[in-house]
């Protein structure tokens, strides 16, 4: 079954505004990681958080683990038309033994609305 | 600098044809790691190299198989191709316990 679960599924928002995606899982992990892929691109690894850490910041990405309820979130700041993409969480899975990949979750479509 | 490189960019290829995708991993980068991407879906991984040999194996098709060679360059052999096959194939390389960096993928077209 899926590890990563994200929602929501789709969001739109105006220029400028705070988005929100949350990220839920099933394991124990490792780390957690957060990608962008614009449609039909590749994906570009924005940020990874380890198991003992809480909270990280890079630029206007901001990233929140809670592993007592297997969870994250990616929170992008003033965001812009560019940020449109949509957004997976992926994490390594400690308990499947197999930890040299990733499992992705099923993503966010975030629209940045001018 | 360097990215991990896949070729070719796009594929189109019939039913029951053969298909080959290439990865070049970023220089000095131990792992190779294949995803499959069908439309509107997640990324699923297929099979991972540690330093040429295999080294995880996941959702991947008896018709598919892959390889790297001595210069880490790895190859994915698709054969007997299916409509369902049709997807987003990506490669991504690491180097220890660091993240995976991705090519763009070759888009895989199946008639």
């Amino acid at each position: 079954s899926q590890q990563g679960e994200e929602d929501p599924q789709a969001l739109s928002i105006q220029e400028g505004e705070n988005a929100t995606m949350n990220c839920s899982y099933k394991t124990s992990i490792n780390n957690l990681q957060w990608y962008r892929q614009n449609s039909g691109r590749g994906l570009v690894h924005l940020i990874l958080i380890r198991s003992n850490e809480r909270e990280k910041h890079s630029g206007r990405l901001r990233v929140t683990l809670d592993t007592s309820k297997k969870s994250s979130s990616l929170l992008i700041t003033a965001s812009r038309a560019a940020d449109t993409a949509s957004y997976f969480c992926a994490t390594d899975a400690i308990d499947l033994n197999r930890d040299d990949k990733i499992i992705f979750g099923k993503g966010t479509r975030l629209h940045i609305l001018p | 600098a360097a990215g991990v490189i896949q070729s070719p960019r796009h594929l189109i290829k019939e039913k029951r044809e053969t298909a080959t995708l290439k990865c070049y991993p970023i220089p000095r980068h131990d792992t190779v790691y294949w995803y499959q991407q069908g439309p509107g879906q997640d990324p699923q991984f297929l099979i991972s190299f540690y330093e040429k040999m295999q080294s995880d194996k996941g959702s991947i098709p008896d018709r598919f198989s892959a390889q790297q060679f001595s210069d880490y360059h790895s190859e994915l052999n698709m054969s007997s191709l299916e409509l369902g096959d049709s997807a987003l194939y990506f490669c991504a390389s690491s180097l220890g316990g660091e993240p995976q960096h991705f090519g763009d993928g070759t888009r895989l077209s199946i008639l």
